[in-house]
């Protein structure tokens, strides 16, 4: 089984400033890694996923993460944010020998400040 | 292409009523998944099927809870009879394992609002 940590349930930002989306992981067996933004009154969007190779991931909008398989973390980041990123974050994880299932974290909301 | 395609956008009903909540997931996606969104739960996994088969039904709530998913284009989730605290927003999500790292894709979700 597997769990998932978001250390941060809100989070305001200036615009323009850098931010950085915490998540750590739980899990005996090797695992895939996602992001997921959802905007008001809509479903999840993925923004980005970890399977293998290099542990720096990009995604739409500007967004990347980076995976620490020490620290079981994958946090996400961006240089410089929009008023539009305005939205809540989540985290997840899958197991690598059944990925249909996602164990999803309890999510940040992004609020970008003009 | 199509999204996955939830209906109704919004429901609201009262107390004691059922309630039928419809998703049609992505063409050629295998995997359905119905979740519920809570502000003090979160999101929680209801029920998945695989080949419209139920393989883990262990998040359904309670009886009054029930998924079908007669053929690989259409799935429901009922709830008899409804009561308050099934407020939340449902999101069904599709995903397909030719390849075990395809992400699932979300609805648009439906509001439910049970009075």
């Amino acid at each position: 089984a597997q769990s998932v940590t978001q250390l941060d349930s809100q989070v305001p930002v200036f615009e323009e400033a850098p931010v950085e989306l915490r998540c750590n992981y739980s899990s005996s067996v090797s695992v895939y890694l996602f992001w997921y933004v959802q905007y008001p009154n809509q479903g999840l969007q993925l923004l980005l996923k970890y399977l293998s190779g290099s542990t720096l991931v990009k995604g739409i909008n500007g967004f990347e993460a980076e995976f620490n398989k020490s620290q079981t973390s994958f946090h996400l980041r961006k240089p410089s944010v929009h008023i539009s990123d305005t939205a809540e974050y989540f985290c997840a994880v899958s197991d690598r020998g059944s990925a249909r299932q996602l164990t999803f974290g309890s999510g940040t909301q992004l609020t970008v400040l003009p | 292409d199509a999204g996955v395609i939830q209906s109704p956008r919004h429901e609201v009903t009262e107390m004691g009523q059922e309630v039928t909540l419809r998703c049609k997931p992505i063409s050629g996606h295998n995997s359905l998944f119905w979740y519920r969104q809570t502000m003090m739960r979160g999101l929680e996994l209801l029920i998945y099927f695989n080949n419209n088969v139920p393989i883990d039904d262990s998040g359904m709530p309670e009886d009054r809870f029930s998924a079908k998913m007669p053929n690989a284009s259409f799935s429901t989730l009922k709830i008899q009879p409804s009561e308050p605290r099934d407020s939340a927003v449902y999101f069904c999500a599709s995903s397909s394992d030719r390849a075990v790292d395809q992400p699932q894709h979300f609805g648009d979700g439906t509001r439910l609002s049970i009075l």
